[in-house]
C-alpha cells in the first residue's frame, strides 16, 4: 500500500468555525488531490496539487482552500464550515498521470 | 453533466456466479478508465484500468472489457467471491491529471 496517511481521522467541529485537513505522504509522489465522498455523489474532486506550491480548482471547490509548501503535505483548510461540507474527505497521490493511490479518508461533521 | 455514469447503484449476485458491473461516459477525450474497489470505512483501493488502445485487459479473476464506438466499459468478476462485496467505482481521464468518477455501484456477493 502506498503509504498515505490522514490526519485527523474523525472530527466534529461547529458551523462558522476554519478546519484544517492533512494529507501526508511518505512516497513522494508528485501528483495529490483531495475528494469528498457523499451519498449519491461518489467522488468529486475539490482541489489537486501538480507540484510545491502548485495547486488547482476541482470541481467543488467552493469553501475550500489547500496548501502544499512540502512534497509530503497537502492541507485542506474549510475556511467557514458549514453543515454542506459534512462528508467523508480522501486524499490521494500519484507519479504519474493515471493510477491515484487513496488514503483512508476523515469524517467530518459540521454541527 | 455527468461525463461518467454508473446507472446500477447495486448489483447482488450469487458466490461462483459472475458479477458484471457498467459503466458509461461521454467524454470523447477520455483515453484511460480505471476501477475502484471501496470497503466500508476505508479508503478506495486501484483494481484495474484499461487504455484505449486496448478493448480487454484481464488480471486474474477481474476482467475489464471497453468498447469505444458505445462509450461503455465493464467490469467482470468471475468467479464471484462473498470478499469481493464492496462499491466499485468507474473512473475516467484524459488531457489532464484529473480522474472523474462515477457514483459507484454497490455490489453484494451472497453465499
Amino acid at each position: 500500500d502506498a503509504g498515505i496517511t490522514q490526519s485527523p481521522r474523525h472530527k466534529v467541529t461547529e458551523t462558522g468555525t476554519p478546519v484544517t485537513l492533512r494529507c501526508h505522504q511518505t512516497e513522494n509522489h508528485r501528483y495529490m488531490y483531495w475528494y469528498r465522498q457523499d451519498p449519491g455523489h461518489g467522488l468529486r474532486l475539490i482541489h489537486y496539487s501538480y507540484g510545491v506550491k502548485d495547486t488547482d480548482k476541482g470541481e467543488v471547490s467552493d469553501g475550500y482552500s489547500v496548501s502544499r509548501s512540502k512534497t509530503e503535505d497537502f492541507l485542506l483548510t474549510l475556511e467557514s464550515a458549514t453543515s454542506s461540507q459534512t462528508s467523508v474527505y480522501f486524499c490521494a497521490i500519484s507519479e504519474s498521470t493515471y493510477e491515484q493511490y487513496f488514503g483512508p479518508g476523515t469524517r467530518l461533521t459540521v454541527t | 453533466d455527468q461525463q461518467v455514469k454508473q446507472n446500477s447503484p447495486s448489483l447482488s449476485v450469487q458466490e461462483g456466479r459472475i458479477s458484471i458491473l457498467n459503466c458509461d461516459y461521454t467524454n470523447s477525450m477520455f483515453d484511460y478508465f480505471l476501477w475502484y474497489k471501496k470497503y466500508p470505512a476505508e479508503g478506495p483501493t486501484f483494481l484495474i484500468s484499461i487504455s484505449s488502445i486496448k478493448d480487454k485487459n484481464e488480471d486474474g479473476r477481474f476482467t475489464v472489457f471497453l468498447n469505444k464506438s458505445a462509450k461503455h466499459l465493464s467490469l467482470h468478476i468471475v468467479p464471484s467471491q462473498p470478499g469481493d462485496s464492496a462499491v466499485y467505482f468507474c473512473a475516467a481521464q484524459g488531457g489532464s491529471e484529473k480522474l472523474v468518477f462515477g457514483k459507484g455501484t454497490k455490489l453484494t456477493v451472497n453465499p
